[in-house]
């Protein structure tokens, strides 16, 4: 199946810095999204973006499906932004319809 | 536009016992995924069902499996419990499938004395 590598597993930040979060995977997809889950454990959907490039307020994406990566860039970080940073492909095309979780980037903003 | 809803959100039960639990799709939704995050194996995938029909099956024991109604909602059931089935047990709901936004519930946590 798929691997889904995600980098780096833990960040610490200071509010109000930037960071880059990556997702590598191992076969092609057309499939990819980022999720956050809060501390409380809930799954948000942040991003379904199988290529190119999406931005939404403070946080933007990139999938570059050709080289088998993905980056989630969040700005001016928020204590609120604290948790866990998912990425999950699938490729339907291989008759797949079930998504592959990577382990996840826990990111903690200090205040 | 209610989000997804899974039922009860906590649960304890016992070694050899089964389960059931409930998930309500986003009104509109047709595909309804399961999924059982644990600390050691991350998020896993159990099931996918789309129009009442099972599209997809992880990788777990015949122990595990699901069902969907007509009108989209599903549930899942676990039975002769074991100890390693504690876990958080998440649904999440699309329009067409995982080529299409996942929207998960809030989970239930299972476990398992």
């Amino acid at each position: 199946g798929i691997q889904v590598e995600q980098s780096p597993p833990d960040l610490i930040l200071q509010e109000g810095a930037n960071s880059t979060l990556r997702c590598n995977f191992s076969d092609s997809v057309n499939n990819l999204q980022w999720f956050h889950q809060n501390p409380w454990g809930q799954l948000i959907n942040l991003f379904y973006i199988p290529s190119g490039t999406k931005q939404n307020g403070r946080l933007s994406a990139t999938t570059v499906a050709t080289e088998r990566y993905s980056l989630l860039y969040i700005s001016s970080s928020q204590t609120t932004d604290s948790g866990v940073y998912f990425c999950a492909v699938g490729n339907s095309g291989a008759g797949s319809y079930q998504l592959t979780f990577g382990k996840g980037t826990k990111l903690s903003v200090i205040p | 536009k209610a989000g997804v809803t899974q039922t009860p959100r906590y649960l304890i039960k016992t070694r050899g016992q089964q389960v059931t639990l409930s998930c309500s799709p986003i009104s509109g939704h047709r595909s309804v995924s399961w999924y059982q995050q644990t600390p050691g194996q991350g998020l896993q995938f159990l099931f996918e069902y789309f129009s009442e029909t099972q599209r997809n099956k992880g990788n777990f024991p015949g122990r595990f499996s699901g069902r969907q109604f007509s009108n989209s909602r599903s549930e899942m059931n676990v039975s002769t419990l074991e100890l390693g089935d504690s876990a958080l047990y998440l649904c999440a709901s699309s329009l067409e499938g995982p080529n299409s936004p996942l929207h998960f519930g809030n989970g239930t946590r299972l476990t398992v004395t």
